[in-house]
């Protein structure tokens, strides 16, 4: 079975620009959530979606928007962007809050 | 606020040998649960294990098994018979509802 898929891999922006970063869940997942990793550091939750809610919000910027598509995939926009938004950007998907999270292969955002 | 503190930011092990791996955290929650992540240098995150509070017993899969001590606050992984496809940086996850409390992550070397 396909697993979660994140588009694009790599992306390069100059500073202020704006980014689009795509999810695909897994077939019948109804939960999306979103993670910014920087270099060497944990992951941070940024937000989450079940059934095209927002179900939970964490430290993600007012620069930053994500929604949940009646598909069931998600877009983060992230715009007036910041090196120190350079990092590596995962979409996990789940049946549910408490179950097993799957994450994609991230987007690696370099802004220059 | 829940925390997950792993005091191990690198350990070593020889192949086909055991190693476990410490994770601590706090909560005031009786209702969660609890996961472990590897991440290899390709920095795909890979569900390695996922444990519910409620239950008292200990999550397995495969090589890979846990302590839980929920009185304790503890939720160590053993990895039996090491490979070295296991060499990854392993995060504990600390999960309530939807968003995860993640550890700093231990960095497991593989000795051949």
């Amino acid at each position: 079975a396909a697993g979660v898929i994140q588009s694009p891999r790599h992306l390069i922006k100059e500073k202020r620009e704006t980014a689009t970063l795509k999810c695909y869940p897994i077939s019948r997942h109804d939960t999306v959530y979103w993670y910014q990793q920087g270099p060497g550091q944990d992951p941070q939750f940024l937000i989450s979606f079940y059934e095209k809610m927002q179900s939970d919000k964490g430290s993600i910027p007012d620069r930053f928007s994500a929604q949940q598509f009646s598909d069931y995939h998600s877009e983060l926009n992230m715009s007036s962007l910041e090196l120190g938004d350079s990092a590596l950007y995962f979409c996990a998907s789940s049946t549910g809050s408490r179950e097993k999270l799957f994450f994609g292969s991230g987007t690696q955002l370099s802004v220059l | 606020a829940q925390t997950v503190t792993q005091s191990q930011p690198e350990m070593s092990v020889q192949e086909a040998e055991t190693v476990t791996l410490s994770c601590t955290y706090d909560t005031s929650e009786s209702d969660y649960y609890l996961f472990w992540y590897k991440q290899p240098p390709s920095r795909q995150m890979i569900l390695v294990i996922r444990q519910e509070a409620y239950k008292q017993q200990n999550a397995t899969e495969n090589r890979f098994s846990v302590n839980f001590q929920k009185a304790a606050k503890s939720f160590s992984l053993k990895i039996s018979d090491s490979q070295l496809g296991d060499a990854a940086m392993y995060f504990c996850a600390y999960g309530s509802n939807y968003q995860l409390i993640w550890g700093a992550g231990t960095k497991l070397i593989i000795k051949p």
